[in-house]
């Protein structure tokens, strides 16, 4: 059981590239989400999704979107990246019924 | 929109000592609280969770409050460790919608 994963751990973008950042989760949990945290900052919520093929906007999801084809995986694209998403981003998941988010490792993202 | 407030935003302690982390919110209207710590660099540790009937958890040596009529949780830290040393992050639970976190409190713990 491996828990929330995160791929990759690092990466570097220059203005305009785009990337997807992976989050994958083996408990079978319907419910997932994406945060980003900035430095000296607590997380704030970019995307969720309720189960597969449905996905809600969060506090702040300018810039990115997202997709939820199976339970497992909810990847995050990045399109047209630019230096204000230089950050730490962080997926989490929960069972419906559940109060408890478990999160993954964390990607950290530079754009430059 | 829920706020969240962490004080102190930085707290530097002598090993040994007990010490009280602050969580203030604005909407008492929420699901769970939930305490996470987070080491430089690392994903987060969830350390405790309080759900909305709940008053209170124990985990160790560590304590967990929650008053919803004034707005506010404290966490505890018992005897502190320099292993302690740490950001503590408050975060709110609203339902489906994801949590609500604090900015945190950066903790060190001097030998």
């Amino acid at each position: 059981n491996a828990g929330v994963t995160q791929t990759p751990k690092f990466r570097i973008l220059k203005i305009g590239q785009s990337m997807t950042l992976q989050c994958a989760q083996d408990m079978n949990h319907n419910y997932m989400y994406w945060y980003r945290q900035d430095p000296g900052m607590g997380l704030k919520l970019i995307y969720y999704s309720v189960g597969a093929g449905i996905t809600d906007k969060g506090e702040v999801p300018n810039g990115y979107n997202v997709s939820r084809s199976t339970t497992e995986d909810f990847p995050l694209r990045l399109e047209l990246a630019a230096p204000s998403q230089t950050s730490v981003y962080f997926c989490a998941s929960k069972n419906g019924g559940a109060y408890e988010q478990y999160f993954g490792p964390g990607t950290r993202l530079t754009v430059t | 929109k829920q706020e969240v407030t962490q004080i102190p935003a930085a707290l530097s302690v002598p090993e040994g000592e007990n010490l009280v982390l602050n969580c203030s919110f604005t909407d008492s209207a929420i699901y769970n609280l939930q305490w996470f710590r987070q080491d430089p660099g690392k994903g987060l540790t969830s350390l405790l969770l309080i759900q909305s009937s709940q008053r209170e958890q124990t985990s160790g040596r560590l304590n967990a409050s929650l008053d919803k009529s004034s707005g506010r949780s404290t966490l505890y830290i018992a005897a502190s460790q320099p292993g302690d040393s740490a950001t503590y992050l408050c975060a709110l639970g609203g339902g489906a919608d994801g949590l609500t976190f604090g900015k945190g409190t950066h903790l060190i713990i001097q030998p």
